[in-house]
């Protein structure tokens, strides 16, 4: 079965905090991806990643940095926390290649207090 | 850019059969996914559409043309727990790389 695992489910921090949101994925996919999923706005893509050291700004990549040192695990950083940045983010793995489909993690809810 | 549309809410009775809307505008087109998200759950995918025409899986159906820039999600005998989120995304082909755009996603309430 396969899986994409997010390190929290909840999480709550406080402005100016440091935040590291991590992601495993036990598929051995190429492309990782990092959303966030506000009402009303639907999936906006951070950041991903197409292979180990590599990665791409998606649409809103302000206030955001990401690592991959590692094929399977894919971290999301916030450097310092504000209160806009409080959603719900969600994790992707994927195959390279067109016809691919994304597995999602479970999500973690964050709050920036 | 992309700009991808769907209803915000729909509502259904269960037995019957419901249509759900996507339309889009995008450079790069590689694609368009559909997902189902149940409430607090993670999305999970549905069907993808590269070609035009209708694909069908079992209970649910989706279409696809092109040249209009519009995709819809057929879902028949509707059950109570096809309540859920549907989200429509395109597959964005950027430098070579596939991302997906989602739209804000049609949530479906069936009633008995």
């Amino acid at each position: 079965d396969v899986k994409v695992t997010q390190s929290s489910r909840y999480l709550v921090k406080r402005t100016g905090e440091k935040v590291f949101l991590e992601c495993v994925q036990d598929m051995d996919h190429e492309n990782m991806f990092w959303y966030r999923q506000d009402p009303g706005l639907g999936l906006r893509l951070i950041y991903f990643s197409y292979d180990v050291k590599m990665k791409e700004k998606g649409d809103i990549p302000e206030g955001y940095s990401v690592s991959r040192e590692k094929k399977e695990r894919f971290s999301l950083i916030l450097e310092s926390a504000s209160t806009n940045q409080t959603s719900m983010y969600l994790c992707a793995s994927s195959l390279r290649g067109a016809r691919t489909e994304a597995f999602f993690g479970q999500g973690t809810r964050l709050t920036v207090v | 850019g992309q700009n991808i549309d769907q209803p915000t809410e729909m509502t259904a009775t269960e037995g019957a059969i419901v249509q759900i809307n996507c339309t889009y505008q995008t450079s790069g087109f590689n694609g368009l996914f559909w997902y189902q998200q149940h409430a607090g759950e993670a999305p999970t995918f549905l069907s993808y559409n590269v070609l035009d025409g209708l694909e069908e899986k079992g209970r649910f159906s989706s279409f696809l043309s092109r040249s209009k820039g519009y995709s819809y999600l057929l879902l028949k005998e509707l059950q109570m727990k096809d309540s859920a989120s549907y989200l429509c995304a395109v597959g964005h082909l950027n430098t070579g790389f596939q991302k997906l755009v989602f739209g804000t996603g049609t949530r479906l309430l069936v009633s008995p």
